[in-house]
C-alpha cells in the first residue's frame, strides 16, 4: 500500500482557493488516490478521485502530478462550512479504505 | 447521492450492557458494509466488513465476541457492542460502497457511544 503524506494543518481565508497537497511517492499504477473529508462529528464525505488525469466536479478539482507521486485537491472558493479533516487515499480497486490522520483545514473568516 | 443512515447518533449506557447500532443503505443495495471506530483526534480504524449472509470479517485485534456484527439483509448491518465497558467508549462509523464510477464508499453520520 501506498503511504501517503499530509501537511498535518492549514489555513485558508474564506473565498480563497485552498490548496491541499499529498505525497504518495509509492503509489503503484493501478493505484486510484481518493480524497474524503469529515467535518467534525460526522462521517466522512466522498470528495472526489482519479487514476491519471486530472479530475473536477461540483466539489472539487483533483490535480495529478504526471508521475503520479503527488496530488493536490484544490477548494476553488473555499467557505467556513469546508473547514474539516481532508483524508488523501490511495487505493486498489476492491481495497479497504484506511485512513491516515489528514490534513485539517481551517477556513478563517 | 446515496444515503447511508446509522442509528442512533449518541449512546450513553452503563457499563456491562450492551449497545447496538444499525447501519441502513436507503437507496441502494449493500452486501459489504464496513464498521470503523475513531477515538478523539485520531483517524478512523477499519473495525470489520459485514457480509450479507455469511460471517464478517474482523480486523487484527478486534474481538469478534465483543463486537458482534449482523448483515441481515442486503440494507441493513449491525453493530452489537456487547458488556459495553468505558473503553469502548468511542465514534463508531458504517459505511457502504457504491460500484460503478470507481466505488465510491459512503459513510453513515456516525454513533457516539459513550459508556459511563
Amino acid at each position: 500500500d501506498a503511504k501517503t503524506t499530509q501537511p498535518p494543518s492549514m489555513d485558508c481565508a474564506e473565498g480563497r482557493a485552498a490548496n491541499l497537497p499529498c505525497n504518495h511517492s509509492t503509489i503503484s499504477g493501478n493505484e486510484y488516490v481518493y480524497w474524503y473529508r469529515q467535518i467534525h462529528s460526522q462521517g466522512p464525505q466522498y470528495i472526489i478521485h482519479g487514476l491519471k488525469n486530472n479530475e473536477t466536479n461540483e466539489m472539487a478539482s483533483l490535480i495529478i502530478t504526471e508521475d503520479r507521486k503527488s496530488s493536490t485537491l484544490i477548494l476553488p472558493h473555499a467557505t467556513l462550512r469546508d473547514t474539516a479533516v481532508y483524508y488523501c487515499i490511495p487505493r486498489f480497486r476492491g481495497q479497504n479504505f484506511v485512513f491516515g490522520p489528514g490534513t485539517r483545514l481551517s477556513v478563517l473568516p | 447521492g446515496a444515503v447511508v443512515s446509522q442509528h442512533p447518533s449518541r449512546v450513553i449506557c452503563k457499563s456491562g450492557t450492551s449497545v447496538k447500532i444499525e447501519c441502513r443503505s436507503l437507496d441502494f443495495q449493500a452486501t459489504t458494509m464496513f464498521w470503523y471506530r475513531q477515538f478523539p483526534k485520531k483517524s478512523l480504524m477499519l473495525m470489520a466488513t459485514s457480509n450479507e449472509g455469511s460471517k464478517a470479517t474482523y480486523e487484527q485485534g478486534v474481538e469478534k465476541d465483543k463486537f458482534l456484527i449482523n448483515h441481515a439483509s442486503l440494507t441493513l448491518s449491525t453493530l452489537t457492542v456487547t458488556s459495553a465497558h468505558p473503553e469502548d467508549s468511542s465514534f463508531y462509523i458504517c459505511s457502504a460502497p457504491i460500484e460503478g464510477g470507481g466505488e465510491k464508499l459512503f459513510f453513515g453520520s456516525g454513533t457516539q457511544l459513550s459508556v459511563l
